[in-house]
């Protein structure tokens, strides 16, 4: 059975860092892009990050390139996502997406239940 | 203000058949595939379709997707209150380097 589970959302100062974690399992873990999708409260969907099965490209939203880093480790079936210098309107709940297949295509088929970040002083 | 357009919100009577359209442009649902989610308050989003038209196993043929141009349409038939939920569109954008979704569209089933 697929499994994803985020971890390490919280609340956090204007400016400050958090990281967050994504374990994975249930599949071949490094053969599957990976996303992270956030949701302001009362909002839409917005893809903010996502990384290649081998890790070796990444791809950012402009909303939070160089602020954010996507990585994973598949070792230990686990994406993470560091977030700094962050700003109000990163409040949302964020989510980790596997992508359904290994070639190419869209859709996330598997979804964690999300994490809450909450940047506010 | 997404670049891709959804209408904000739809309704149809049970046993009816609504479509949910979504425009974007040549970078993004021109020449990338489309996928499709539901979303009920407070859950995470789920996929309904993927690659324009195929549905992930135990999604029924009541749901169906395709594209045309740079447009793609979701069409549920025989509505049901369970399909009361927020839709959402996304693909790649190209130029972008990246995944977009669409502003979602409530469903209403009157």
């Amino acid at each position: 059975e697929v499994q994803v589970l985020e971890s390490g959302g919280g609340l956090v100062q204007p400016g400050g860092s958090l990281r967050l974690s994504c374990a994975a399992s249930g599949f071949i873990f490094s053969n599957y892009a990976m996303a992270w999708i956030r949701q302001a409260p009362g909002k839409g969907l917005e893809w903010v990050l996502g990384i290649t099965g081998g890790g070796g490209n990444t791809y950012y939203a402009d909303s939070v390139r160089g602020r954010f880093t996507i990585s994973r480790d598949n070792s230990k079936g686990t994406v993470y996502l560091q977030m700094n210098s962050l700003r109000a309107e990163d409040t949302a709940v964020y989510y980790c997406a596997k992508k359904y297949a290994t070639s190419s295509g869209h859709g996330f088929d598997y979804w964690g239940q999300g994490t809450l970040v909450t940047v506010s002083s | 203000q997404s670049v891709l357009t959804q209408p904000p919100s739809v309704s149809a009577a049970p046993g009816q058949k609504v479509t949910i359209s979504c425009s974007g442009s040549s970078s993004n649902i021109g020449n990338n595939y489309v996928s499709w989610y539901w979303q009920l308050p407070g859950t995470a989003p789920k996929l309904l379709i993927y690659d324009n038209d195929k549905r992930p196993s135990g999604i029924p043929d009541r749901f169906s997707g395709s594209k045309s141009g740079t447009s793609a349409t979701l069409d549920i038939t025989g509505l049901q209150t369970g399909d009361e939920a927020d839709y959402y569109c996304a693909t790649w954008d190209s130029s972008l380097s990246g995944s977009l979704f669409g502003g979602g569209t409530k469903l209403t089933v009157l």
